[in-house]
């Protein structure tokens, strides 16, 4: 079965710090990968996604960025974090040609 | 005009009721419909799709309407396991997008 992963689970970070958030995915080859966050009290926002190795797509221009450097691993970084950059962190995966997608367990950010 | 729009609640039932969410969405192009269930701090899970002739699971009834562009939810003989948000999902996009509407959130009471 496919299991999906997200470390750390929780991050406390200083403004201006820089951020690095993995998330890996089990039991499946060539999913799509997702990066979502969700503001305290709000609906998600889709972040990036990506359909292949080194194909990243943005959604919403910040000063976040997304890699997938391997099939099954999809990592979110920014050089500085911004105070507005906290939120709840979620990474998921769907199949192509399939609608449904999977979350994984989240990364809480908070940046002081 | 939200995408994907819902009553935020939250909706405070005694267990045992029956209780019932409704969704509206935009895009009438839209192919694909969900309900997710997330509890607190937690990632949303996968509810149960939304199929146009209407579907079942146990306690779990979903319906859609296209011509009104909604969606509903009907859950039966509430338990008090079911207090979370439940997050009303819609494919509207090429591919394989999903947008989410904010949650409506429920409280089931002893």
């Amino acid at each position: 079965s496919q299991t999906i992963h997200q470390w750390p689970a929780t991050l406390v970070q200083p403004v201006g710090s820089p951020l690095s958030l993995e998330c890996t995915v089990e039991g499946t080859s060539n999913p799509n990968l997702y990066w979502y966050r969700q503001a305290a009290g709000r609906g998600l926002q889709l972040l990036f996604y990506s359909v292949g190795i080194g194909q990243i797509s943005s959604e919403v221009p910040q000063n976040l960025s997304a890699s997938r450097p391997q099939d099954r691993q999809f990592i979110l970084s920014s050089k500085k974090l911004l105070l507005s950059d906290s939120g709840f962190y979620l990474c998921a995966w769907g199949l192509a040609g399939v609608s449904e997608q999977f979350f994984g367990p989240g990364t809480r950010l908070t940046v002081l | 005009r939200k995408e994907v729009e819902q009553d935020p609640g939250p909706f405070n039932v005694p267990e045992g009721a029956t209780v019932a969410f409704n969704c509206t969405y935009s895009n009438s192009a839209s192919q694909s419909f969900f309900w997710y269930r997330q509890d607190c701090r937690k990632e949303p899970k996968l509810l149960m799709s939304v199929y146009s002739s209407g579907n079942e699971d146990g306690r779990f009834t979903a319906q859609l309407n296209r011509a009104s562009q909604y969606i509903s939810l009907l859950i039966r003989d509430s338990k008090l396991s079911d207090s979370a948000t439940y997050l009303c999902v819609v494919n509207s996009r090429a591919g394989n997008m999903l947008t989410f509407g904010g949650g409506t959130r429920l409280m089931v009471k002893p």
